[in-house]
């Protein structure tokens, strides 16, 4: 079975402007939560979709959103950048949302300048 | 608030030497406890769990980690490191209502040959 797959996997964005990250999970995951990792704050939850709606936020400005599609694959936009939101970007599928099956993507670099 | 800590941020062992790598937390209910491991570049790959049952628990590549209820802890652990272990190191736990996992800040481990 295909992993979960992060496209692209680097990108570089200028302040105030947008951007959309996608993420294609597991075969038969429905499950698709998102996560920012920056050397300063570790590892942090931005949200969780399953079936297609948002069951789990974290606590992030409205400027980051996401959709599910109904294939299960996900999109994350960020809408006017700020040079604080450089990070990795990563993606983690699962069967059902229990996060004991979570299985990560390799992450998408973003960089701001 | 629930929290996982590592208080270490980096931890050096020689080749051949055992390693542990500390976690602790503070999550509410029973606690689920994972451990994920990053290599630069990579996103992340699971270790392993506790979930329940015995308190020694076993993983992937030889790492084992102990589930400690009174002192709230979760170290891992390997009776011998290679210098290929050497990564960034991530605890994470979930606990009850949260739908999501939490991380520590990571703790880099080197192995010198």
């Amino acid at each position: 079975k295909a992993g979960v797959t992060q496209t692209p996997r680097y990108l570089i964005k200028t302040r105030g402007q947008q951007v959309t990250l996608s993420c294609s999970p597991i075969s038969g995951h429905r499950s698709v939560s998102w996560y920012q990792q920056t050397p300063g704050q570790g590892l942090q939850f931005l949200f969780e979709y399953f079936s297609e709606t948002q069951r789990n936020k974290g606590n992030f400005p409205g400027r980051f959103s996401g959709r599910q599609f109904s294939n299960s694959r996900s999109e994350m936009n960020v809408s006017t950048l700020e040079l604080g939101d450089s990070a990795l970007y990563l993606c983690a599928s699962s069967p059902t949302g229990d996060v004991y099956e979570q299985y990560f993507g390799p992450g998408t670099r973003l960089t701001v300048t | 608030a629930q929290s996982v800590a590592q208080p270490e941020d980096q931890v050096n062992v020689a080749e051949g030497n055992p390693l542990t790598v500390k976690c602790t937390y503070s999550v509410s209910g029973n606690p689920y406890l994972f451990w994920y491991v990053q290599y630069p570049n990579r996103g992340l790959q699971f270790l392993l769990k506790y979930i329940t049952g015995d308190n020694l628990v076993k993983g992937s590549y030889g790492f084992e980690a102990e589930f400690n209820k009174s002192q709230t802890s979760f170290h891992l652990k390997k009776p011998s490191a290679l210098v290929s272990d050497s990564a960034l190191y991530f605890c994470a736990g979930y606990g009850g209502s949260q739908g999501n996992l939490i991380f520590g800040k990571g703790t880099k481990l080197s192995v010198k040959p």
